[in-house]
């Protein structure tokens, strides 16, 4: 099975500071898509950002950033500047290029202390 | 303006009835999935249709139903409710199967079979 994994279930940060949750996957294709999802309390899923394998560049929404390493199967998380809205469940997903499924991670749970 | 809607928002029931879970999208989006979240938070894709047409279909008891009268709803049925059929259900819309493409996800749908 191709799988999605997180390896940290849980991580803290103090309000203002940077932290990197992380993520590695498994696939055999060539191209695919990722994904950061975000899950505060209130249950809804919203995403943070997306990359698309075959582009190099690390993509970067505001605060948020990725390190995407094809090579090594990694697509980790940078929040920067974190703020208490911050805090919640950072689910990763792996998205194929033919087909819809998402495939997501354990998820990891942030807090961000004040 | 609720991109995806879903209803009820919580749902308790007993073992054995039948319930169903009503979703809709306004995007204009052709495919729609189900997904379940587990109490340890997992997310695992159940359904998939694309235009009315179901497309995927995970290794779900055959007690769960998908129904698509039109593309822009994706109703779930579920018969003969179990105790471990307790999850949140969530609906989630894109613009098409394949490529890339975001998935919005409704607000969810707590489930609790007593």
């Amino acid at each position: 099975a191709q799988t999605v994994t997180q390896s940290q279930p849980e991580m803290s940060v103090q309000e203002a500071e940077t932290v990197t949750l992380s993520c590695t996957y498994d696939t055999s294709e060539n191209n695919y898509y990722l994904f950061w999802y975000k899950q505060p309390p209130s249950r809804q899923m919203i995403l943070v950002i997306r990359q698309e394998a075959y582009k190099q560049q690390n993509a970067t929404e505001n605060r948020f950033s990725v390190n995407f390493q094809k090579a090594a199967k990694s697509f980790s998380l940078k929040i920067s500047d974190s703020q208490l809205g911050d805090t919640a469940m950072y689910f990763c997903a792996r998205g194929k290029t033919s087909g819809s499924r998402l495939t997501f991670g354990e998820g990891t749970q942030l807090t961000v202390n004040p | 303006d609720t991109a995806v809607s879903q209803t009820p928002k919580y749902l308790v029931t007993q073992m054995g009835n039948d319930k169903s879970i009503k979703c809709e999208q306004n995007l204009g989006h052709d495919t729609m999935y189900w997904y379940k979240q587990d109490s340890k938070k997992f997310l695992k894709i159940m359904f998939s249709y694309n235009n009315k047409e179901l497309i995927i279909n995970e290794t779900v008891p055959n007690r769960f139903s998908p129904k698509s009268p039109d593309k822009a709803h994706l109703n779930l049925h579920i018969n003969s409710l179990e105790l471990g059929d307790s999850a949140v259900y969530f609906c989630a819309s894109s613009l098409r199967t394949s490529g890339f493409n975001e998935q919005f996800f409704g607000p969810g749908t707590r489930l609790t079979v007593l």
